[in-house]
């Protein structure tokens, strides 16, 4: 499979515990995102790396978030001290920086339930 | 701050009918604007990606347009089946020389679509 992966694909915690979720993009794509979904919502965008440097991170990425993409490969989002309100789909995208565009492709994402 | 809505947040039509998603942004300084389809509990499909600089882009029964100036774009979906029943999303990426970057799509809350056989 060549697309991209996340792992786990549903994830169940207790509030206040840590986790942390795994992607692993297209393998020649130098860009990675990160998104969380709501229910009935869009995704919403976390943070973005090119190659191993994390360029942005939006105000939703809290104290409690960190992400990071080691070699410039895949990225891992660990979420400490979980909250209800943390309950969501988290999706990763990739895409190839060109002059043509940015397609992104996503993932298909991590359920997080926080009990 | 760009907001993006598509209309209307459902949709329920017979097989075999055409129809049209509407999507529409606030900041027509765009780089590019992607369709996408989401299967219930999964992740995201992607279906078109106009060039800010395109009109259209077509694939299959799938027609996408662009009127950028205007802020808005459609999905045209010809002879509709069951197996297109989903949520459609449309997403926007700002333009790079705003100084926003290229890289971070701006989704709407898309349309559910059903088809009905």
């Amino acid at each position: 499979d060549t697309g991209v992966s996340q792992d786990p694909r549903h994830k169940i915690t207790k509030r206040g515990q840590n986790v942390t979720f795994r992607c692993d993009p297209i393998s020649e794509h130098n860009r990675l995102y990160w998104y969380r979904q709501t229910l009935g919502q869009g995704p919403e965008f976390l943070t973005y790396f090119q190659n191993e440097a994390q360029l942005e991170k939006s105000r939703l990425l809290s104290d409690r978030f960190s992400a990071e993409r080691p070699k410039g490969s895949f990225s891992t989002l660990e979420i400490q001290r979980t909250e209800q309100g943390d309950s969501a789909m988290y999706l990763c995208a990739s895409s190839l920086k060109t002059t043509g565009g940015t397609e992104a492709f996503f993932g298909q994402g991590t359920r997080l339930t926080v009990v | 701050k760009q907001e993006v809505t598509q209309i209307p947040a459902a949709l329920s039509v017979p097989e075999g009918e055409n129809l049209v998603l509407n999507c529409s942004f606030t900041d027509s300084a765009i780089y590019n604007l992607q369709w996408f389809r989401q299967d219930p509990g999964k992740g995201l499909t992607s279906l078109l990606l106009i060039q800010s600089s395109q009109r259209e882009q077509t694939s299959g029964r799938l027609n996408a347009s662009l009127d950028k100036s205007s802020g808005r774009s459609t999905l045209y979906i010809a002879a509709s089946q069951p197996g297109d029943s989903a949520t459609y999303l449309c997403a926007v990426s700002p333009n790079s020389y705003s100084g926003a970057g290229s890289y971070q799509l701006t989704f709407g809350k898309g349309t559910k679509l059903s088809v009905i056989p």
